[in-house]
């Protein structure tokens, strides 16, 4: 268990609407990361971040901002969410011991309609 | 740029048969390889790595796999399967430094009574 809440598990919501995911993690790890998973696609990288106010974009970011203000805490928002974005969102965290491994919460199943 | 290859999104064997999972990846640079275990509904969890030590991984569940760096290949592979292991299995890539972080698409694993 690496210590990684996701809220909400689930949420329903109409287009056009902003959403904010929220990563919790318990370690103090440096490093958080936002995934989308997709059937057929496995899991694209959204945005990452390696510390406080530090983040960058990954594969798919069109469309997705992140934040992170405290190291504990890493947000992604959908500032005005498309059917596009429907899927599950998973947060990871790399602990940056040897082995370079990633953790994951238990994601967020996003529908929008 | 690093990518993976899933050879077949669903594979079904026999409880007790052998479990074979294929992988192909491509790399720019030494990899680090990595076998994740999705159960529905959960979050990724690490089966096991490869991180340039041993060619021969061996992970949780009885599960194992093989570096073969002329193949570019990282297969998955458990003696005798069990129910419990049905799920969706993801190989993973990355750099040694941990940057770029590559999924495959995943293979869903079924056992058959």
């Amino acid at each position: 268990d690496a210590g990684i809440t996701q809220s909400p598990r689930h949420k329903v919501t109409e287009t056009g609407t902003p959403v904010t995911l929220r990563c919790h993690q318990t370690e103090n790890h440096r490093y958080m990361y936002w995934y989308r998973q997709d059937p057929g696609h496995g899991l694209r990288l959204i945005h990452y971040s390696y510390g406080v106010k530090d983040t960058d974009k990954g594969e798919v970011s069109d469309g997705y901002s992140v934040s992170r203000s405290k190291t504990e805490d890493f947000l992604l928002t959908l500032e005005s969410a498309t059917s596009s974005q429907t899927s599950v969102y998973f947060c990871a965290i790399k602990p940056g011991t040897s082995g370079y491994e990633q953790y994951f919460g238990p994601g967020t199943r996003l529908t929008v309609t | 740029a690093q990518s993976v290859t899933q050879l077949g999104s669903h594979v079904s064997v026999s409880e007790g048969a052998l479990v074979l999972l294929r992988c192909n990846y491509s790399s720019s640079v030494p990899p680090y390889l990595f076998w994740y275990v999705q159960y529905p509904n959960q979050g990724l969890q690490l089966l096991l790595k490869y991180t340039s030590a041993a060619t021969l991984v061996k992970g949780i569940n009885g599960f194992e796999a093989e570096f073969k760096k002329s193949e570019t290949s990282f297969h998955l592979t458990k003696p005798s399967a069990h129910m419990s292991d049905a799920a969706e299995y993801f190989c993973a890539v990355s750099e040694p430094t941990g940057q770029n972080f590559v999924f495959g698409p995943g293979t869903r694993l079924s056992v058959l009574p």
